[in-house]
């Protein structure tokens, strides 16, 4: 199987920061996703990393290492809108993609 | 970025009808496009690759007699649920896309 892991619910606190880790079965790797999803919507991209290393896109950055089969989504200055589920999702081979399980994130004033 | 629009987004059947969900991609054209399922607290579970001009894909466990996808065009999938049971009820939501996958705004199918 393809396993994507990630923890199942956080809380965070208003302005500070969250990582949520995600790792995935390295073979067949061919690219990793993070997508936000609220409650009844349909998720929404948040970043892509194929190699190793972070990327960073304003308040949400994405960590990668492929040797290791572990991602991170870093969340900086929370705020409650970010209050969602987030998704890993890993492109194995062609253009599919699996997805984790998501982490329910819960952000409190 | 590009655009998924999917249609109905949301449909109340009764149990043993069928109905059929629309995605279009909006401004590209998409070879491939996906179907997904999601039941309530739970993540995505692919269901199968629509293949343009060609048979679908279904995942393991999907019943493809019971799930009809048909990808006419560059830029057109639907999924016919057929004899829709209380079970189907859902969330489907398709994707497309060459390497960034995006999703459609996905339709609720309720099974009364």
């Amino acid at each position: 199987g393809q396993n994507i892991d990630q923890p199942t619910e956080m809380t965070a606190t208003e302005g500070a920061i969250v990582q949520i880790n995600c790792t995935y079965q390295t073979s067949g790797f061919n690219g990793l996703f993070w997508y936000q999803q609220h409650a009844g919507e349909a998720p929404t991209f948040l970043s892509y990393n194929v190699l190793d290393g972070l990327e960073e896109k304003g308040r949400f950055s994405s960590f990668l290492s492929r040797s290791k089969g572990y991602s991170y989504l870093l969340l900086k200055e929370l705020q409650m809108k970010d209050s969602a589920s987030y998704l890993c999702a890993v492109k194995y081979g062609n253009e599919k993609l699996t997805f984790g399980t998501g982490t329910r994130l819960t952000i409190i004033p | 970025g590009a655009v998924v629009s999917q249609h109905p987004s949301w449909v109340i059947c009764k149990s043993g009808t069928s109905v059929k969900i629309e995605c279009r991609s909006l401004d590209f054209q998409a070879t491939t496009m996906f179907w997904y399922r999601q039941f309530p607290k739970q993540s995505l579970m692919l269901m199968a690759t629509s293949n343009e001009g060609s048979k679908a894909t279904y995942e393991q466990g999907v019943e493809k007699d019971k799930f009809l996808i048909n990808h006419a065009s560059l830029t057109l999938s639907t999924l016919t649920v057929t004899s829709a049971h209380p079970e189907d009820s859902s969330f489907y939501i398709c994707s497309a896309g060459r390497y960034e996958q995006f999703f459609g705004p996905g339709t609720r199918l309720t099974v009364l």
